[in-house]
Parts: C-alpha cells; structure tokens; sequence
C-alpha cells in the first residue's frame, strides 16, 4: 500500500528558506517519478515540480523556478523540497505525489495528506 | 501559458448524470488526467491518459475527449460524489504541468 507522509511545513517570515521532506513507502520508490503539488487556501490546485525516477530530469513551475529545488534520495525513500526566497503568495498546503510512470508524465496515483506552509510576518 | 478552461461548478440531482468539461487549445492531441477532491481530503486520480481508470475507481466514472475538449462524466450520481474536479495536462511548451481551475460538483 502506497503511503507518502509529507513533514517540515510550519509559519516562516518572508525571504527565508523551508526544506519539506516526502518520506515514501509500500513501493519501489526508485521506479518512480515524483511531484510536488500546492493549493493555497481556498483555492486550486497548483502544479510545483516534478523529479524523474532517477533524479537526473526535474521541471519546475514558472512562479518557483530559480527560488525552489526539488531533490530525492532514493537509498533512503524520500522526496524534498528546498523553498528560498519565500513571499507570502507561497502561503499553501503542499502536497507530494507519485507518478504513475518513471519519468513523471503519466498523472499523479498516489498522493499524501499534505503540510502546511504559513510565509507570513 | 498554456490554459485549462472548466466550469465553476456543476449541479446535479442524485441518481442523475453529470459532466464535467475541460477545454484548452488542441487539448485534442493531449493526455488529460481528472482528480477529485473531497473536502479536507487530498486529491485523487480518477482518470488518466483520458479514458482509463486506476483501480478502485467504479465504471460509473469515465472520461472522454475531442478535439477542443475534454470531459469527465460521472453517472448515477450520489452524495459521496460531491467534490471538486480538476483536470490536468502536460504543456510540451512550457515543460510544465497544468491544472484546470477546479470544478464545484454539488449534489442537490
């Protein structure tokens, strides 16, 4: 059974920098291609990025390229998300999300309950 | 960017069909994946690849397309359907995915 367990969201003053972590498990984590998806509150989804199988393609959405890095470490099943230069537009519960594929094009299957991120003075 | 176009919301009576459009330019030679999400929940895949189901999704949820849109259709509709419905595609120009705006399916 997939499970994705998001962590490291919290209140964070703008300009400053969040890593959330993706700790995945109940598949072969390594064959698959993973997204970050966010939704501010009350509004709709939002695409963030996507990192192939082996880590060595990754995508990024126009309003995070250059601020955000998606990484993964497939020893240790887990999935990140470096955030800098955070403004309060990035305000949103984020969620990571297994491809159906290796190379991140065929839709997300599984995703995980999501962690808040607050960018607030 | 690119745009996906779906209505706000959709009503329907209960035992009744509804169908959730999603539009975009040549949205025809795309693969359009739906998802529903629930209040407070997290999304889930319902269709991908346009008409296909991952397992677990019953019959009576399916997707279709034309040329200039994409739809999903959601028949014998119940309360436990009331959610909001996005579609999604890969614009090859951008290199970057995209999300419809969401769809409100309220069950009267």
């Amino acid at each position: 059974q997939v499970r994705l367990v998001e962590s490291g969201g919290g209140v964070v003053l703008p300009g400053r920098s969040l890593r959330l972590s993706c700790a995945a498990s109940g598949f072969t984590f390594s064959n698959y291609g993973m997204h970050w998806v966010r939704q501010a509150p009350g509004k709709g989804l939002e695409w963030v990025t996507i990192i192939s199988d082996d880590g060595k393609t990754t995508y990024y959405a126009d309003s995070v390229k250059g601020r955000f890095t998606v990484s993964r470490d497939n020893s240790n099943n887990a999935l990140y998300l470096e955030m800098d230069g955070l403004r309060p537009d990035d305000t949103a519960v984020f969620y990571c999300a297994k491809d159906l594929g290796r190379d991140g094009f065929w839709g997300c299957g599984s995703w995980g309950q999501g962690t808040l991120v607050t960018v607030s003075s | 960017s690119y745009v996906l176009t779906q209505p706000p919301s959709v009503s329907v009576a209960p035992g009744q069909t509804a169908r959730i459009t999603c539009g975009g330019v040549n949205i025809g030679r795309k693969s359009v994946h739906w998802y529903q999400q629930r209040a407070g929940q997290a999304p889930v895949l319902v269709v991908y690849d346009d008409i296909d189901r991952p397992s677990g999704i019953p019959e009576r949820i399916s997707g279709s397309k034309s040329e200039i849109t994409a739809a999903l259709t959601i028949s014998r509709v119940d309360a436990g359907d009331e959610a909001d419905y996005y579609c999604q595609v890969w614009d090859s120009v951008g290199d970057h995915w995209v999300f419809g705006g969401g769809t409100k399916l309220t069950v009267l």
